[in-house]
């Protein structure tokens, strides 16, 4: 069974610092992991997917199989970073739908 | 404007009706997707569909029934037979399966009164 956890509910950094909102995943096969962002009163929306190796309004993620993890990272966070993330699990083969972690709310103070 | 779009924004139900969210979709997606999001417990699939006249139960579908007679549209309706039905319910599409590039809808928030 795949299984996304992300163990804090509430993250609260100032302005300038650094965040990392952490993801463990738990999958038996090859994994594709992606960070989804929600901003208040906007629509849930793709940020970055590992596969892609991108960086998103600074934001970067590195997929580790040795630790199961997919955390993602900010150097310095900034007030419009306030949001909530989930980071989403599928097979790297396909055919199945996004699971979901329960979400990190992300609170950066100014 | 391509999009995805959920109607009602808000919708009551009284205990024992069933009720219906409609969910639209304008990009020529071929998946569609209802999740379930309530507070402290992320998105939960409900139902998903990856072409049309065809279906799969999610991880709670116990209570839901969804229909897919058109590409574009994919209903979800709420039966009496869910427990807990009060929640925010949320619309996604993708091109196809292996396609994780999700559109979401705006969402749809069912309370039973």
């Amino acid at each position: 069974a795949q299984r996304v956890t992300q163990p804090e509910k509430l993250l609260s950094v100032f302005k300038g610092a650094p965040v990392e909102l952490k993801c463990n995943y738990s999958y038996s096969g090859s994994p594709e992991l992606f960070w989804y962002v929600q901003y208040s009163r906007q629509r849930l929306q793709l940020l970055l997917r590992h596969i892609s190796r991108e960086s998103i309004k600074g934001f970067t993620a590195d997929l580790n199989k040795g630790e199961t993890s997919f955390h993602l990272k900010k150097p310095f966070a900034q007030e419009e970073d306030s949001a909530m993330y989930y980071c989403a699990l599928s097979a790297l083969s396909g055919n199945t739908p996004l699971v979901f972690g329960k979400g990190t709310r992300l609170s950066v103070i100014a | 404007d391509g999009g995805i779009t959920q109607s009602p924004k808000y919708l009551f139900r009284k205990e024992g009706q069933n009720v219906t969210l409609s969910c639209e979709q304008n990009l020529n997606h071929d998946a569609m997707y209802w999740y379930r999001q309530d507070p402290g417990q992320g998105l939960r699939l409900i139902y998903y569909s990856q072409i049309v006249n065809d279906f799969q139960k999610g991880d709670i579908a116990e209570g839901y029934s969804v229909s897919r007679e058109k590409k574009e549209s994919f209903p979800l309706t709420v039966t009496s037979a869910q427990k807990n039905p009060t929640a925010f319910y949320l619309c996604a599409s993708s091109k196809g399966a292996g396609d994780y590039g999700y559109t979401f809808g705006s969402g749809t928030r069912l309370t039973v009164v």
